[in-house]
């Protein structure tokens, strides 16, 4: 069964300083999708980016982007010049291709990132 | 577009009562999902469904059941609520396509059972 680590529950950066996030994963499928989601205090989940495994290079979104590292099967999320609108909870999650599967989406169990002024 | 939009936002049951949770998408997705997420852990699959009149069990279904009559709306249904049932629940939704999609989340319904 599929699995996803991350082993930082909190983690604290001075505004406008870079952080990374990290997160690993056990899977034996080639291909699969591998998103980070950011919670805020209003615990809406929104999506802050996507990386689909069959593709290299890395996936960016303004100041988010990620480090796949597929071989080392590691996913980790960095934030660019940190804004105090960037502290939440950030889950990592994998999700399956294959439909016949329950478990098709696996969320980490979060980082708590704290920005400090 | 209002998105994935949940009702109520917070709701306290007693052992054995019963309520439904209301989940709606504007966005004409096919996809549905029910997720809990319990303290300090990640989101877990209740339900989902694929498309009006089709749904399916997650990774958590025991004690929940849902139904999927249209395309907007996916209501899950607690029959015996169980103090174990105390969580945050969020719906979520996503374009005909399947899994390679974008999931777009609601805004959480929190749940007491006491």
């Amino acid at each position: 069964a599929q699995t996803v680590t991350q082993s930082q529950p909190e983690m604290s950066v001075q505004e406008a300083e870079t952080v990374t996030l990290s997160c690993t994963y056990d899977t034996s499928e080639s291909d699969y999708y591998l998103f980070w989601y950011k919670q805020p205090p209003s615990r809406q989940m929104i999506l802050v980016i996507r990386q689909e495994a069959y593709k290299q290079q890395n996936a960016t979104e303004n100041r988010f982007s990620v480090n796949f590292q597929k071989a080392a099967k590691s996913f980790s999320l960095k934030i660019s010049d940190s804004q105090l609108g960037d502290a939440a909870m950030y889950f990592c999650a994998y999700r399956s291709l294959d439909m016949n599967r329950d478990d098709k989406i696996i969320f980490g169990k979060g980082t708590r990132l704290h920005i400090l002024p | 577009n209002a998105g994935v939009t949940q009702t109520p936002k917070f709701r306290i049951l007693k052992i054995g009562q019963s309520m439904t949770l209301q989940c709606t998408q504007d966005m004409n997705h096919n996809y549905m999902y029910w997720y809990r997420q319990d303290p300090g852990m990640g989101l877990k699959l209740i339900y989902y469904s694929v498309g009006a009149g089709i749904t399916d069990k997650g990774e958590v279904p025991n004690g929940y059941n849902v139904s999927r009559s249209t395309t907007e709306d996916f209501p899950l249904r607690l029959e015996l609520a169980a103090p174990s049932q105390t969580s945050v629940y969020f719906c979520a939704s996503s374009y005909n396509g399947g899994w390679q999609e974008t999931q777009y989340f609601g805004p959480g319904t929190r749940l007491l059972v006491l």
